[in-house]
């Protein structure tokens, strides 16, 4: 069935500092989704990416899909303790059920 | 108002009995799922249901079995528990069954001693 690896699995940087997350597939994807999770509390949706080699921007976050639509990115730039949390990318395992399979998550922390 | 809420918050329970987590939407949405996530955060789905219809249904113990009693509603309820299933289960909702936004509630943190 179809499968996201995502990377790293944790990722620990001093405040300031930028942090990269990838998701990668082997087939191409539909679409991909970006959900983040802080400590103790549920997923909750950044953004969807649909076009090939689409790059969206939130604040300091941006989102990047791949030419083939076989891989993703999640850049922060210039971290801050508030984006500490799990980042998870998604995609579609069935069309028609909404069925997501989720990345295994980088867990962010940011020293201050 | 929440737009996802789950009762309880958390549980505690000795192997083998039986316990439900109720979650509601206000959403007006149609499609409402069940996910598990392990000590690791792997999240993974558990069912599915769109409008009462059960639309997914992983591979899952039959200990399992969810309810939908109508669309804003989807409660869970697990038989016999194990050491196994202790988790976070979230309960979650969208607009449809399709490609939309997934809206999280709190998660019920299951223990099983």
């Amino acid at each position: 069935g179809q499968q996201v690896m995502q990377i790293p699995q944790y990722q620990h940087v001093q405040e300031g500092e930028d942090f990269t997350t990838y998701c990668n597939s082997s087939t191409t994807l539909s679409n991909i989704q970006w959900y983040k999770q802080r400590p103790g509390g549920h997923p909750v949706f950044l953004i969807q990416l649909v076009k090939s080699g689409e790059v969206k921007k939130q604040k300091r976050l941006t989102f990047q899909f791949g030419e083939a639509k076989k891989n993703s990115s999640l850049h922060i730039t210039a971290t801050q303790t508030t984006d500490v949390g799990t980042y998870f990318c998604a995609v579609i395992g069935s069309s028609n059920t909404g069925k997501l399979i989720f990345g295994q998550g980088t867990t962010l922390q940011v020293k201050p | 108002d929440t737009a996802v809420s789950q009762t309880p918050k958390y549980l505690v329970t000795q192997m083998g009995n039986d316990k439900s987590i109720k979650c509601e939407q206000n959403l007006g949405h149609d499609t409402m799922y069940w996910y598990k996530q392990d000590s690791k955060k792997f999240l993974k789905i558990m069912f599915s249901y769109n409008n009462k219809e059960l639309i997914i249904n992983e591979t899952v113990p039959n200990r399992f079995s969810p309810k939908s009693p109508d669309k804003a509603h989807l409660n869970l309820h697990i038989n016999s528990l194990e050491l196994g299933d202790s988790a976070v289960y979230f309960c979650a909702s969208s607009q449809g069954p399709n490609v939309d936004t997934q809206y999280f509630g709190p998660g019920t943190r299951l223990t099983v001693l």
